[in-house]
Parts: C-alpha cells; structure tokens; sequence
C-alpha cells in the first residue's frame, strides 16, 4: 500500500513566520506535488518535483518555495506566512509517467493552516 | 485552455437510489482521466483511471466511463458510507493534473 505522511494535520502560525511543512512517501515514487485545496476552487498546483533537487513551478508558486533532498521527501515552505495562504494543504506522489501516460496520484491525509 | 467541469455539485439520494456524477474535461492530449473520493478533512483516495474512450471500472459499487469528451461515475444501490466528495482529474503533459470542484455526495438510509 502506498503510503503518504504530513508532518502535521493541523497548524496555526503568525503573519510573518516562517512555516515548513514535509511530507513523506514510501512507495519510491519519483515524482511528487503540492497542492493547496480551497473551497470552490479545486486543487491547485504549487509546485512539482520530478526527481531529487528537481523542481518545476505549478499554476500559483508565489510566496512559496520547496526542496527535494532525498527522493522520499518532499517539503513546502512558506518564506513570510499571509494571511491568504490559510489553506488545506496536500501533498501528493505519483510515479513518473511513461509511454504517453500519466499515473495515478497518491495523496497525504492534508494539513489545515490557519494564518492569523 | 484546460478545463474540467463535474456536475452535479451537490447530489443527495436516498440509500439504494443509483444515479451518475460527470466529469466534462477540455484537455489538449488526455493522458488518464482520474477519480478520487475524498472524506471531510482527509486527502483524497484514489478510485479509477481511465485511459481511452470506451474504457470502463468497477469496484464494488462504482463504475467509471469514458468517453472523449466526459467521464461519468455511476453509483449502483449507493449506502450512507458513500458519502463523500468525488473528484476528477484530466492528466496532461508531463505532470498536470486538472482537477474539477467535485460533487459532494449524501446519500441517506
């Protein structure tokens, strides 16, 4: 079974602070994701990873950044939280696609960040 | 550009009543149409994909289809642990998944 962990499932940090959050997948996945979830809106790709130290921006990466050190692991960072990144956050991993297809994504349970 | 629309938004059956979700998706080269169910406050859990037009799967009581243009979720006699929001997502390129807003489902005994 494909496994996928948030380091946190709920989260309340300041205007300003630095907020990290990791996730983890045990399934050698190479690629993994970032999304933020919010009402009416759908999933929305922050940012993409394809192998180690490998990133491509998604559809909304500012005010964010990440980092791939090791291939299990994949973190989110938000350098000076606002108030307009209170979101659900979820991570997700998929295997890289191969012969014109594309895989299925396995998502962590999500992190709910209230900025105040 | 790419778009995925799912309708209903909102569906409520009673237990055993079966009906369908859509999923209309406008994708330039469709590289797996997905279904995933998601809980209240839970990540999303993978249902289906599908590849081609004509394609179908089932499990339990859920069965996908795909056509070119959309794909459908029928739920057959559907229980109250069905509830859950359903959402697709339309894969292209090397690595997007666009996903649509989901159907929240109710279904009561």
């Amino acid at each position: 079974d494909v496994k996928v962990t948030q380091s946190s499932r709920y989260l309340v940090k300041r205007t300003g602070e630095k907020v990290f959050l990791e996730c983890v997948q045990d399934m050698d996945h190479e690629n993994m994701f970032w999304y933020r979830q919010d009402p009416g809106l759908g999933l929305r790709l922050i940012y993409f990873s394809y192998d180690v130290k490998m990133k491509e921006k998604g559809d909304i990466p500012e005010g964010y950044s990440v980092s791939r050190e090791k291939k299990e692991r994949f973190s989110l960072i938000l350098e000076s939280a606002s108030t307009n990144q209170t979101s659900m956050y979820l991570c997700a991993s998929s295997l890289w696609a191969s012969g014109g297809a594309l895989y299925e994504q396995y998502f962590g349970p999500g992190t709910r960040l209230t900025v105040t | 550009e790419d778009q995925v629309t799912q309708s209903p938004e909102a569906l409520r059956l009673q237990e055993g009543e079966s009906s369908s979700l859509n999923c209309s998706y406008t994708v330039s080269g469709l590289r797996g149409l997905f279904w995933y169910r998601q809980d209240p406050g839970k990540g999303p859990e993978f249902l289906f994909t599908l590849y081609s037009a004509g394609e179908e799967k089932e499990k339990e009581r859920l069965k996908a289809t795909l056509t070119k243009k959309e794909s459908f979720l029928h739920i057959t006699a559907p229980k109250p642990e069905d509830s859950a929001t359903y959402l697709c997502a339309a894969g292209s390129g090397t690595y997007k998944y666009i996903f649509g807003t989901g159907t929240r489902l109710k279904v009561l005994a």
